[in-house]
């Protein structure tokens, strides 16, 4: 199957950084990717999705200023979260949509980013 | 309005029992149905993948079922493992839009 990786997997901060995280599709070129949270015991929250070469568009309540998303390849996409704090702290999941014919897209996850801002 | 639902919330079986896992959902027009399962701390994995022609679809000890009609799908899961304790998320995509819905899981528990 397809192999969708991110990285860092996990990552600790103090207040007030900035944090980049990237998501890669390693055998699949992904013309669009998404980007997604998750706090302990919850359901997958969309973020944004992000679309090679154009600018990402942002769920509703998602600051787009905050959660700046990058999509420069069809194999990279990146969420830096700007200024991070503690409110922040969450598991963050991207996945990359792959094209598997006969009108069927599926959805490849990342194995997440555990986000921690002390 | 597009929604999946997901029962039970949560679930907790013995190891070797069977258990099944329901999803409702509204979402139309509809292409297809995907089960993934998440385990703590990871990324959702996915199961099975079904379309509109198809009405059952297994992967191991993993059956799912399909009901275009009623709008219903299910997760059957055989001679649970310990290994089976995760989340499980039905995930719904419509024809006409690249959004794809997903349902809020139903968190298993396996106990020896």
């Amino acid at each position: 199957g397809a192999v969708v990786s991110q990285h860092p997997s996990r990552v600790i901060c103090k207040s007030g950084t900035s944090v980049k995280i990237e998501c890669r599709s390693l055998d699949f070129q992904a013309t669009t990717m998404f980007w997604y949270r998750q706090f302990p015991k919850q359901s997958l929250m969309l973020m944004a999705t992000s679309n090679e070469g154009s600018k990402a568009t942002y769920e509703q309540g998602v600051e787009k200023d905050k959660f700046l998303i990058n999509h420069a390849s069809l194999t990279l996409s990146t969420l830096t979260v700007t200024s991070a704090h503690p409110e922040d702290s969450s598991f963050y999941i991207c996945s990359a949509r792959r094209l598997e014919g006969l009108g069927i897209d599926t959805q490849y996850f990342g194995p997440g980013t555990r986000l921690t801002v002390l | 309005k597009n929604q999946v639902e997901q029962s039970p919330q949560s679930l907790i079986i013995l190891e070797g029992k069977n258990c099944t896992l329901q999803c409702n959902y509204t979402v139309s027009p509809f292409s297809n149905l995907r089960w993934y399962k998440q385990d703590t701390g990871r990324g959702p994995v996915s199961l099975t993948i079904m379309t509109f022609s198809e009405n059952t679809k297994s992967n191991g000890r993993y059956t799912a079922t399909l009901d275009a009609d009623t709008k219903q799908s299910s997760l059957h899961i055989t001679a649970s493992q310990l290994s089976d304790s995760a989340s499980y998320i039905c995930v719904v995509s419509g024809s006409s839009a690249s959004k794809i819905i997903f349902g809020s899981g139903t968190r298993l528990s396996i106990r020896p």
